[in-house]
């Protein structure tokens, strides 16, 4: 099972919107809708962002929404703030009790 | 609120185990609805997923690590462990475990995770 593809990087203005993509195959993302989104600051642990492709985690901001169009999934981010610069990470089931992460994309405020 | 705290050596020689375990606090391993995770982030690389087990016991494994991990619960102590055998300089690594919901397929709480450095 191959790690499903992100852009290395991605940037904005606070206020802006940036949005990361997470590509993967017709056998995970495209065959479930079980992509999630990590987001992760240096030298902490990963937090869950988006669930079931567009669900928000109770506390987690309405500016950070999610959508999936066939074998690619999206991370888009509203109103961008400082904080919100870190790494993001997708991941979706594969099937046969089976999960693959992204590579993983950092997002710079600019 | 569910906690989880690894712990375990943080060096390990070549061709020997790498042995983990994740102590779960504030909730029961044996509550239904979730599989227990290890996850593992080389240096400046992503995650990669390791492996899961269920309070029964049941556990699955990323095919590329299935030949060198086993995870394993102690529900009386409320903790899972990980043994990855036969290390390598590849298996350097932050190690996280983590809590996959089984309804959402998603991973809710993580530990903050533990560095793992394989050097003779």
């Amino acid at each position: 099972q191959s790690a499903l593809t992100q852009s290395p990087s991605a940037s904005g203005s606070p206020g802006q919107s940036v949005t990361i993509s997470c590509t993967g195959t017709s056998s995970d993302v495209g065959s479930y809708n079980y992509v999630s989104w990590y987001q992760q600051h240096p030298g902490k642990a990963p937090k869950l962002m988006i669930y079931e492709v567009n669900k928000r985690p109770s506390g987690v901001p309405d500016r950070f929404s999610g959508s999936k169009s066939g074998n690619t999934a999206s991370l888009t981010v509203s109103g961008l703030q400082a904080e919100d610069e870190a790494d993001y990470y997708c991941s979706s089931y594969a099937g046969s009790n089976i999960y693959v992460f992204g590579t993983g994309t950092k997002v710079t405020v600019l | 609120q569910v906690q989880l705290r690894e712990s375990g050596p943080g060096l390990v020689k070549p061709s020997q185990t790498l042995s983990l375990t994740c102590t779960v606090s504030g909730g029961s391993i044996s509550s239904g609805g979730y599989y227990w995770s290890w996850i593992r982030q080389h240096p400046e690389k992503g995650l990669e997923w390791i492996g899961y087990i269920y309070y029964s016991g049941s556990a699955y494994y990323n095919r590329p690590l299935k030949s060198r991990v086993t995870i394993s619960v102690d529900t009386s102590k409320n903790q899972f462990s990980l043994n990855l055998i036969s290390v390598t300089a590849a298996d350097t690594a932050v190690y996280n475990c983590a809590r996959l919901m089984t309804t959402f397929e998603a991973f809710d709480i993580w530990g903050r995770g533990t560095m793992v450095t394989v050097s003779s």
